[in-house]
C-alpha cells in the first residue's frame, strides 16, 4: 500500500514570495490533515478537510494561508505573501476517518523562507 | 498554550539503559496517542491509548495511561541505537476532534 505522498520535499523563497505544497493521501482515505511543524516543536494543525469539505480550519491564518481539496483527494496548500516565520516542515496525514484513527504522515516539506 | 507538555525536552543516554519519558496535561482526553519522527520523515503511530490506567507493551516500549486520562508515560527497557529519535504525544480531547501535539521528547541512544 503506498503512503502519502507530498511534493515537493524541499523548498527555498524569498519573503512575499508565493508557494504551493501538494498531498496525495493514502487511497480511500476521507479525512486529510495539513499540519506545520516548526524546528523543536510538535506538529500543530492548520486544517482537517473530510471528503473535500473543511471539518476545522481554526488554526490556519487565513489571511495569507488557503487549502483546497478538490474532488476529496488530493489537496494543495498555498501561502501568500510567506513570512519569514512560516519556515518550518509542512505535514500532510491522513486516515479513513477522523477519530482516534490512525494518521498516516507524509513526509512533509520542508520551507526555508529567506 | 501548549495543552500537552512532554519531559525531558531531551535525552541522550548509552545503549542499554533504561528510560522514561512523559507527557502531562490539565485537560482530560479521550485517546492519547505517541509517535516516533525520525530526521526527514514524518511522525509514525507508536501506540493510542483510551482507557485510564491502561498499559500497553510494544516489544521494549511500555505505554500507560494515567487513570484520569490527564497524563501518559512511555518507558524504553534496554534502549537500542535504533531507538533514536523525536517522541511525540498527542492527545484528542474528543473523539474525531483533532490531534493536541506535544513538543516532544528528542532521545540520543548512543552504542
Amino acid at each position: 500500500e503506498a503512503g502519502v505522498a507530498q511534493s515537493p520535499r524541499y523548498k527555498i523563497i524569498e519573503k512575499r514570495q508565493s508557494v504551493a505544497f501538494w498531498c496525495n493521501p493514502i487511497s480511500g482515505h476521507a479525512t486529510l490533515y495539513w499540519y506545520q511543524q516548526i524546528l523543536g516543536q510538535g506538529p500543530k494543525l492548520l486544517i482537517q478537510f473530510q471528503n473535500n469539505g473543511v471539518v476545522d480550519d481554526s488554526q490556519l491564518p487565513k489571511d495569507r494561508f488557503s487549502a483546497e481539496r478538490l474532488k476529496g483527494v488530493d489537496s494543495t496548500l498555498k501561502i501568500q505573501p510567506a513570512k519569514l516565520e512560516d519556515s518550518a516542515v509542512y505535514l500532510c496525514a491522513s486516515s479513513p476517518r477522523p477519530g482516534i484513527e490512525t494518521q498516516y504522515f507524509g513526509p512533509g516539506t520542508r520551507l526555508l523562507v529567506l | 498554550t501548549q495543552l500537552l507538555e512532554q519531559s525531558p525536552q531531551f535525552l541522550s543516554i548509552q545503549e542499554g539503559e533504561n528510560l522514561t519519558v512523559y507527557c502531562n496535561s490539565s485537560s482530560v482526553f479521550s485517546s492519547l496517542q505517541w509517535y516516533r519522527q525520525e530526521p526527514g520523515e514524518g511522525p509514525v503511530l507508536l501506540v493510542t491509548v483510551v482507557t485510564g490506567g491502561e498499559v500497553k507493551k510494544l516489544k521494549r516500549l511500555t505505554f500507560q495511561f494515567g487513570d484520569a486520562r490527564k497524563d501518559s508515560s512511555l518507558h524504553i527497557t534496554a534502549a537500542q541505537p535504533g531507538d533514536t529519535g523525536l517522541y511525540l504525544c498527542a492527545g484528542a480531547v474528543n473523539s474525531g476532534y483533532a490531534l493536541n501535539f506535544g513538543k516532544g521528547t528528542s532521545l540520543l541512544v548512543t552504542p
